[in-house]
Formats: structure tokens, C-alpha cells, sequence
């Protein structure tokens, strides 16, 4: 069965130090990756994806992502953290032959971060 | 700003009665939308795709009676829970894409207790 793993439950860190979200996933096929953040009392927003091509993936807000295919993982990293930056954050994965407006994202239990200013 | 809202935001109703929650696309058409339930801590689970014009697509395990979709137009996707009962609270989210092969956006979300 298909599966999102988010091994972080609650990350806290001080304001400029480096972030890196781990997510893995299990799925035999080809597969779309995302990563959606929800920033406190806000609906989820896409933060970045993979489709295809160049694996490491440039999102908004200074966040990237790295598709290591081998290993079946989508980190997720940023150089240096800010305040605002406070939310939780999704890993989600889908069939990667249905493109990405297909509902049938699997999404990780998400990991908190807190940043401290 | 926001392109999918959700109304309510929250409810709060009493055990055998039914629940409608409304998301709506905002400036654009959404043939399919999509119907989440998040329970605390723990990630979303796809329930439903909805299709303007047609019959909703149920999830394994999502009892379709139980929970009634109607796409009623092309902006506008209602879930209705009938005869809640109290393991129905849950956090419901739906989503939306922008056009075919676009990736989705969320609502809000609609925080539901049943007592």
C-alpha cells in the first residue's frame, strides 16, 4: 500500500539555523511529490513540487527539496529558518501517471516546526 | 488570497443530525473537487472526488450514504453528513485545482463536533 512518512513529529529551532524535513514513501511506480505547508489558522498551501526533471526542486520562501529516487525520499531544507516560518508541513505524494490534480494524494502525518525567534 | 473557501469554519450539532458543509472555488470552475477528513494528529485521508454533473467517486472504506456529495455547479461542492455521531468529529478538508493537470488548493477546512 501506498505511505508517506514524516519522521518528525516536532522540530524546534532557533531562528537562522538549518532546517531539513525528512519524508519517505512507498510506492512501486512513477510518483508526483509535494510539500505543503499550513502556517497556524491558515489552509494548506503548496510549498513546492516534483514532476519530473532536475530533482532538487525550488520552492517559495527559500524552501527546496531533493527527490532521491534510490532511497524513495523527498527532504525537505532550508538554509535558514525564520519566525515566520512556524507551521506545519506535509509531505504528499501521488501517481505521478495522472498528473497533479489527481485527489489521490498521500499525505505524511506532518511535522510541526517551531521556530524561536 | 484564498482560491477554494469552505463554509462554516466550524459546527458544533448534536448526535443524528445531519451536517452540510459547502466548499466553493473562488474566480475559477472546478469540475473535480476533493473531499479530506483529518483526524487530530494525524494526515489527510482522501473520502471523496467530486464531479460536477456526476455521481461522486468514493474511497474504500468511506461509506457513500454517510457522507453525500453534491456538485451542484462548477464552483460549488457540498458534503452533507447524515445522522452524525460523535466519531464523525473530524476536520474536513476539500480541495480544488485550477485546471486539468494543476495542482490542487485547499480550503480552509471545516472543524466539525458532534455531541
Amino acid at each position: 500500500a501506498q505511505s508517506v512518512s514524516q519522521h518528525n513529529h516536532h522540530v524546534i529551532l532557533s531562528e537562522a539555523a538549518s532546517l531539513e524535513l525528512g519524508c519517505n514513501y512507498s510506492y512501486g511506480g512513477t510518483v508526483n511529490l509535494f510539500w505543503y505547508v499550513q502556517y497556524p489558522g491558515q489552509h494548506l498551501q503548496l510549498l513546492l513540487k516534483y514532476f519530473s526533471g532536475d530533482p532538487l526542486v525550488k520552492g517559495i520562501k527559500g524552501f527546496e527539496a531533493e527527490f532521491i529516487k534510490s532511497k524513495f525520499s523527498f527532504n525537505l531544507r532550508k538554509p535558514s529558518v525564520q519566525w515566520s516560518d512556524t507551521a506545519e508541513y506535509f509531505c504528499a505524494v501521488n501517481d505521478g501517471n495522472y498528473g497533479g490534480s489527481q485527489g489521490n494524494l498521500i499525505f505524511g502525518k506532518g511535522t510541526k516546526l517551531s521556530v524561536k525567534p | 488570497g484564498a482560491v477554494v473557501s469552505q463554509h462554516p469554519s466550524w459546527v458544533i450539532c448534536k448526535s443524528g443530525t445531519s451536517v452540510k458543509i459547502e466548499c466553493r472555488s473562488l474566480d475559477f470552475q472546478a469540475t473535480t473537487m476533493f473531499w479530506y477528513r483529518q483526524f487530530p494528529k494525524q494526515s489527510l485521508m482522501l473520502m471523496a472526488t467530486s464531479n460536477e454533473g456526476s455521481k461522486a467517486t468514493y474511497e474504500q472504506g468511506v461509506e457513500k450514504d454517510k457522507f453525500l456529495i453534491n456538485h451542484a455547479s462548477l464552483t460549488l461542492s457540498t458534503l452533507t453528513v447524515t445522522s452524525a455521531h460523535p466519531e464523525d468529529s473530524s476536520f474536513y478538508i476539500c480541495s480544488a485545482p485550477l485546471a486539468v493537470g494543476e495542482t490542487q488548493y485547499f480550503g480552509p477546512g471545516t472543524r466539525l463536533l458532534v455531541l
